[in-house]
């Protein structure tokens, strides 16, 4: 079975300008997660979505949003891009995504998108 | 202070030797608990849940405290192949919507 996949796997922007990144979950998950990893530091949420619907929204200013396709797939927009936003950009998914049954099922990582701010 | 916070390494040990992680976090409504493992430029990785019982997998053991909100990870007769960042990481949201990382373990084996 195919995992999370990502693409692309690298990007190169400029100050201000605007990208556009995607993912596809396992198949059978509905729940698709947002992660940015700056180079030295954990993970950090920035987005959940799960049969479509916004279910959670980390610390992250407005520039960020997503959306989830009815195929369940997802993406990551970034507007007026800051050299800050230089780092690995990770998708995750579940099968589950409010199941209060099912707080041990982990999260499940695609390979990332590399975002170069220059 | 932060949510999750681990033992900032890193860690460089000889091949064979044992290996402990620590990490607490500060919500004390924190639900699920597991240790990922992150080899450099790639994705985070599950390595094992983390139960209040304790659990044990292969040469990996955890350990949850939950009255001192404490999370172990030990490695016995490390291999050079162990050699990674450790990511403890918490949920303390309903489901798992959202998991907080610590800031990673960087363990070095050295042959």
């Amino acid at each position: 079975d195919a995992g999370v996949t990502q693409s692309p796997t690298h990007l190169i922007k400029t100050r201000g300008q605007h990208v556009t990144l995607r993912c596809s979950p396992i198949s059978g998950h509905k729940s698709v997660s947002w992660y940015q990893q700056v180079l030295g530091q954990g993970p950090q949420f920035i987005f959940q979505y799960y049969e479509k619907e916004e279910r959670g929204r980390g610390n992250f200013p407005d520039r960020f949003s997503a959306r989830q396709f009815p195929n369940y797939s997802s993406e990551l927009n970034v507007n007026a891009l800051l050299l800050g936003d230089s780092a690995l950009y990770l998708c995750a998914s579940s099968p589950v995504g409010g199941d209060s049954t099912n707080f041990n099922s982990p999260l499940h990582f695609g390979n990332g998108t590399r975002l170069t701010v220059t | 202070r932060k949510e999750v916070e681990q033992d900032p390494g890193p860690f460089n040990v000889p091949e064979g030797a044992t290996v402990a992680f620590n990490c607490t976090y500060s919500n004390s409504a924190s639900q699920s608990f597991f240790w990922y493992r992150q080899d450099c430029r790639k994705e985070p990785k599950l390595l094992m849940s983390v139960y209040s019982s304790g659990n044990e997998d292969g040469r990996f053991t955890a350990q949850l405290n939950r009255a001192s909100q404490y999370i172990s990870l030990l490695i016995r007769d490390s291999k050079l192949s162990d050699s990674a960042t450790y990511l403890c990481v918490v949920n303390g949201n309903f489901g798992n919507e959202k998991l907080t990382f610590g800031t990673g373990t960087r363990l070095t084996i050295i042959p």
